[in-house]
């Protein structure tokens, strides 16, 4: 299994711009989520999914929506980039099973918006 | 969730036991101990949960007190590859839909 994996690793953006962060996961895991993490703030959630085609907004929705079509992916769009979305961007998923506590992330999506 | 409070940083010798405390007083009945890492630059990784027996696992041991109030983490033998954040998170699995992962414990494996 890969896991959970995103592209990209690294990404420039201009204020405005707009861009869509992929996250798969390869673990038929129902639990997806979106957090973001800034120095000094730790992890907050943005956005998550219990299932395909249920999401819902977390801590920080503001700027961000997702959409989940099909159980292996949940992609965050970023409507108009501003300068404070400038952030390390982790995507999680978990399973039923195992409980939503038990969250395997990937390995992260490096944002800086200028 | 309950709050948790651990050492902002330990250092601990390679090849020796790193033992990460985390106090949680006011932990429920209902609410599970979690401990991840996070390793510089990479996601958090989960490591071990348990609720009131102590646990092990094939990276770490958890030891919870009788009276449920503190925990400790256990790596029998630190490598330096183990030189992450720990974080102790404190919750009831119907708690909120994010994990809260405050300051954490910063542990710096020595050779």
């Amino acid at each position: 299994n890969a896991g959970v994996t995103q592209t990209p690793k690294f990404q420039v953006l201009k204020t405005g711009q707009s861009m869509t962060l992929q996250c798969a996961q390869d673990m038929n895991h129902e639990y997806m989520s979106w957090y973001r993490q800034d120095p000094g703030m730790g992890l907050r959630l943005i956005h998550y999914s219990v299932g395909a085609g249920i999401t819902d907004q977390g801590e920080v929705p503001n700027g961000y929506n997702v959409s989940r079509s099909t159980t292996e992916d949940f992609p965050l769009r970023l409507l108009s980039a501003a300068p404070s979305q400038t952030s390390v961007y982790f995507c999680a998923s978990s399973s039923q099973s195992e409980g939503r506590d038990t969250q395997y992330f990937g390995p992260g999506t490096r944002l800086t918006v200028l | 969730d309950a709050k948790t409070t651990q050492p902002p940083s330990m250092d601990c010798a390679e090849g020796r036991a790193a033992n990460l405390p985390c106090n949680h007083s006011t932990i429920s009945g209902n609410e599970y101990v979690y401990w991840y890492r996070q390793i510089h630059s990479q996601g958090p990784q989960y490591i071990i949960h348990g609720l009131k027996n102590n646990e092990t696992n094939e990276m770490a041991s958890l030891i919870i007190t009788e009276d449920r109030k503190s925990s400790t983490l256990i790596l029998p033998h630190a490598t330096l590859r183990d030189t992450a954040v720990y974080y102790c998170i404190v919750r009831a699995k119907t708690g909120a839909n994010n994990l809260f992962f405050g300051t954490g414990t910063r542990l710096t494996v020595i050779p």
